[in-house]
């Protein structure tokens, strides 16, 4: 039962262009949201989170808008760089706080 | 600042032999987490320690795998015995729980090969 899914494997966009990461889940507990990105040899690294009782953060040129109604969030990137290319994960965490459900990722490839 | 630190990186064995994986948390951190990524199965959580107790097992795959935080500066992932399938990178993770974020930091990750 994947609770978290990203259901599109890959992304390909131009530099400068926006890019759109998408991520859907299905347990009505969640309720803080976060995306990790990861290069290569090289463990998740944590890039913008959000709480259910937001519908929007912001941190520079990284977005995340959250729907819960729709339970789906996505990541926004503007304006995509050549060093944004790498596998972006979203996850999710329960009232507990501990416990994080990630999607299976999206590979981002950003072209020049 | 150190992160997460995990050792090896990488790690070749025969099926049947013990395999022990390291990690040392970022220093303050109350929580640590083990995950494996793999491609079929993306990245799961198997274990994960609060204030050095486990707290949550059910991920871990069956009773060849083992988990241990002797204190707080230090978890091992044992797998006894080691078989082909458990070829996967595996992460330890840290976060200090009891804030209003759930932000957890990842170590760079054991890639296992088990032949």
């Amino acid at each position: 039962d994947q609770q978290v899914k990203q259901n599109s494997p890959s992304l390909s966009v131009q530099e400068g262009r926006i890019s759109i990461l998408n991520c859907d889940y299905t347990n009505s507990m969640f309720d803080y949201f976060l995306w990790y990105k990861k290069y290569p040899a090289e463990g998740p690294t944590f890039l913008i989170s959000i709480s259910s009782i937001k519908d929007k953060n912001e941190d520079g040129r990284f977005t995340v808008f959250l729907n819960k109604s729709a339970k789906h969030l996505s990541l926004h990137i503007v304006p995509s760089q050549p060093g944004d290319s790498a596998v972006y994960f979203c996850a999710a965490s329960g009232i507990s706080g501990s416990r994080l459900t990630f999607g299976e990722g999206t590979q981002l490839t950003v072209n020049p | 600042d150190a992160g997460v630190i995990q050792s090896p990186r990488h790690e070749v064995t025969e099926m049947g032999q013990e395999v022990t994986l390291r990690c040392k948390p970022i220093s303050g951190h109350n929580s640590l987490f083990w995950y494996r990524q793999t491609m079929m199965r993306g990245l799961e959580l198997l274990i994960y320690f609060n204030n050095n107790v486990p707290i949550d097992d059910s991920g871990m795959p069956e009773d060849r795998f083992s988990a241990k935080m002797p204190n707080a500066s230090f978890s091992t992932l044992k797998i006894q015995p080691s078989e082909p399938r458990d070829s996967a990178v595996y992460f330890c993770a840290s976060s200090l729980q009891g804030l209003s974020s759930y932000e957890q930091y990842f170590g760079p990750g054991t890639r296992l090969t088990v032949t």
